[in-house]
Parts: C-alpha cells; structure tokens; sequence
C-alpha cells in the first residue's frame, strides 16, 4: 500500500507557463515533505522541502504548497523551462527516527518549447 | 561540493552470482541508505545505516544484505542474484546535523541486470 501518491505519471506543460506537480499521502503522521528531481542517467536531487507547520514554501521558480486536511501538496514551477524536464519525486519523512524517506512513485515532466 | 560515488554504472550478471555494489561518500555523513528505483514504484528503501557496523531492514530488504565497516562507504550484497533484482540501484547518505538533517544525497546510481 503506497503511502505517497503521485497519480500522474507524465505532464506535458509548454515553456513559460506553469507546471504542476501533485502528491497526495496517507499517513497523517508525515511532518515533513521534501521534492526531489530526477535527469537521466544521475541520481535525484534535492528540490525544495516543506514542513507540516508551514502552508507554503517558496524557492525562487518553486514553490510548495501542502494542504494538511486533504493530506495533499503540490509544486510548482513558473515559468517552466526545458531545463526543468525530468522526473520529480515526492518524499515524506517516515516518523520513529533515523530520517527515513518514503518516495512517491514520479511524474515525468516534458517541457516543450 | 557534496558527492556520492558509486563502483559501477553498469553492470550485468548472471543468475545466482553473488553481487556487490560500493558506494563511498566524502560529506563525513553518519546516514546511508540503498533504494532501488523501478518503473511505476518509485524509489523504496532496501536498508539502511546510522553508523559504523549499524544496519536497518528497509522496505524490500528480502535477498539483499549490506556492510558498513567504515563511515565513508557502505555495500549493497545480493547473496545470490536473481532476474526479479534487475534494476536501478540508488546510494544516498543525509546528516545528522540541522538544518539539513532530512535532505539526502544521492550517487548517480548503478543499472543492475541480471541474466
């Protein structure tokens, strides 16, 4: 039973509009919420993180916004740029310690020009 | 400027060898973790290590087993490999330290396939 959800496996958005990336997650448990993007041939990178005490987090194209009561998030990126087509992964920090991460399964983003 | 290494990019073998796949990092992190990555599954954690000589069971650890002797390097063993452990094997590591205790580096990863 997946814990993080990320139900679109692909999104096509055009250069210069928006992207939005959703995850939706089980556990009321999860405190903390990190994005992580993926290129081909590396291994994931870091995004942008949120805590369950904050409602926004914003890091110059991105920002994350976690809605508690629908225990959903989302990121999103403005404007999108080609740069941006990779794969993103939604975690959650699994509570009882030792920081473990709970991964969703990805969205494949095109950004087209 | 943080890296995770790990042996192989590639790597082919065949059923019932026994495989082993090193990753080393240079950031003096005390966590280190192995996930594999499959089409449609994500990223699911197969064990872990929070310190020299320590190991934690993850998600999927059936058919794997793993060794950290030093804090700089942690190995992923499958004991006997089978054709369902064909994937992408993904090292990472994270501080204990704030503020980036929950943020994990990972290596670029190595594509098993097992014939």
């Amino acid at each position: 039973d997946q814990q993080v959800k990320q139900n679109s496996p692909s999104l096509s958005v055009q250069e210069g509009r928006i992207s939005i990336l959703n995850c939706d997650y089980t556990n009321s448990m999860f405190d903390y919420f990190l994005w992580y993007k993926k290129y081909p041939a590396e291994g994931p990178t870091f995004l942008i993180s949120i805590s369950s005490i904050k409602d926004k987090n914003e890091d110059g194209r991105f920002t994350v916004f976690l809605n508690k009561s629908a225990k959903h998030l989302s990121l999103h990126i403005v404007p999108s740029q080609p740069g941006d087509s990779a794969v993103y992964f939604c975690a959650a920090i699994t509570p009882g310690g030792y920081n473990k991460l709970i991964f969703g399964a990805g969205t494949r983003l095109a950004v087209h020009p | 400027d943080v890296k995770v290494t790990q042996s192989s990019r590639y790597l082919v073998k065949r059923t019932g060898e026994k495989v082993f796949l090193e990753c080393v990092q240079d950031m003096d992190h005390e966590n280190m973790f192995w996930y594999r990555q499959d089409p449609g599954l994500g990223l699911r954690l197969i064990y872990f290590s929070y310190d020299v000589k320590m190991k934690e069971k993850g998600d999927i650890p059936e058919g794997y087993s793993v060794s950290r002797e030093k804090k700089e390097r942690f190995s992923l063993i499958l004991e006997s490999a089978s054709t369902n452990q064909t994937s992408m094997y993904l090292c990472a590591s994270s501080s204990r330290d704030r503020p980036r205790i929950y943020e994990q580096y990972f290596g670029p990863g190595t594509r098993l396939t097992v014939t």
